[in-house]
Parts: C-alpha cells; structure tokens; sequence
C-alpha cells in the first residue's frame, strides 16, 4: 500500500479556506485517494474520494494533480467545528483494506 | 442515511474476561473490518471479513481475536482472554465496494473496550 505524507498540525481561522496537502509517490494505478475526518472518540468520517482531477462535494474539493503523486483537500470557510484530524489514505478497491497515518490534527480558532 | 451501529459504547472488563463486540454494518455491504485505536494513538486495521471468511488480518489479530457473522446483520469481535493492553476504541466498519469505484469504507462511533 501507498505511504502517505501530512502535515502533522495546522491552525486556521474561522472563514478561512484550508488547504491539507498528502503526498503518495509511489500510488499504483488501481489506488483511490481518500480523505476522512476524525472527531476524538468518534469513528472516522468519510469527507471526499478521488482517482483524478478534481473532484467537488458539499463539504470539500479535492484536487488531484496529473501524476497522482499528491492531493490536496480544500476546506472552503471553515468553522471552529472543523477542529478535527484529517486523514489522507490511499488504498485498492475492491474491498481492500485502508491504512491510517498521523494524519493533520486541524484546528481552527475564532 | 445508513450507517454502521456498534453496541456496547463502553464496556469496562476485568483482565482475562471474554469479550464481544457488536457491530450491524450497512445492509447491502460485503466487506467488513474491525480496526482498534488506543488512545492518542492511530487507526489500526485488525481484519478484514468477506464472503463468510478473512480475507486479511494484521499481526494484532492474533490468536486470542476471533470474528463472526452468526447471522444476516451482525458482525461481531471476540476477544477471547482480555489484556491491560487491549483497551482501545474498536471500530467497526464496511463497505459495498462495486468494482470499478473507489473504496468508501464507512465506520460506526466506535466500542469503547477499558481493560482493568
């Protein structure tokens, strides 16, 4: 399975637009990047997947660059309830299992 | 919007007792997963249970672990002879997994396992 690289901490303001890049160079070409976020003592939450490009839900973007070697998760004005760990997992499909890191413990102050 | 329900959300156990852990994944799902995290700790994958049998289990998931799925629904963890160290939040989590799309595994909040 791909390694993952995050940054281990951000801190942002209310409003502002976060932005957590993952690195994944040696992704393989069946790997999807998936982004979840993580309240303390809740379980992981699904945010957003993608293969390529770009892809756009109601809670965030992300971005994905032609060589897949990294990802980016946009965050669009965040609010002090986004203060949570975000985690880049880059894994198979087909029911194959996810790998977690550190990932990115956000917080966000007013 | 279905989710993934675990029971019990806390247990609290003495050292040596048998444990099990319950967990109802998504109806139309096929694959399911246990993972664990202590506490300041990360996400650890434990196994992974498809078709009736694991598929791929980690090196925690030693012999004192087991998984079933005794009916339809019910996906359970046993933890035959509980340690100090087994406490941790257990995750529970599965996934369609349709070919051709990504991996969007979904997890429950978690059984709070404290080992005294």
């Amino acid at each position: 399975l791909a390694k993952t690289t995050q940054p281990i901490s951000m801190d942002s303001y209310e409003g502002q637009e976060v932005n957590i890049t993952c690195s994944h160079n040696n992704i393989a070409t069946n790997d999807y990047i998936t982004w979840y976020q993580q309240f303390p003592s809740q379980g992981p939450r699904f945010i957003i997947q993608g293969y390529k490009t770009k892809v756009t839900n109601e809670v965030a973007s992300l971005f994905i660059p032609a060589d897949r070697k990294s990802s980016t998760l946009s965050l669009p004005r965040v609010s002090l309830s986004d203060t949570a760990v975000y985690y880049c997992l880059v894994g198979p499909n087909q029911g194959g299992k996810l790998i977690f890191g550190q990932g990115t413990e956000l917080s966000v102050k007013p | 919007e279905p989710e993934v329900t675990q029971t019990p959300s806390h247990q609290v156990t003495q050292m040596g007792q048998e444990v099990i852990l319950r967990c109802v994944p998504i109806s139309n799902h096929l694959y399911f997963y246990w993972y664990r995290q202590i506490l300041g700790q990360k996400v650890e994958f434990l196994v992974s249970f498809y078709n009736n049998e694991i598929s791929e289990k980690s090196e925690i998931f030693d012999d004192q672990f087991s998984v079933e799925r005794p009916d339809g629904s019910n996906f359970t963890l046993k933890i035959r002879s509980t340690k100090l160290e087994d406490s941790a939040m257990y995750f529970c989590a599965s996934t369609r997994s349709v070919a051709g799309s990504g991996n969007t595994i979904y997890f429950g909040e978690g059984s709070w396992l404290t080992v005294v």
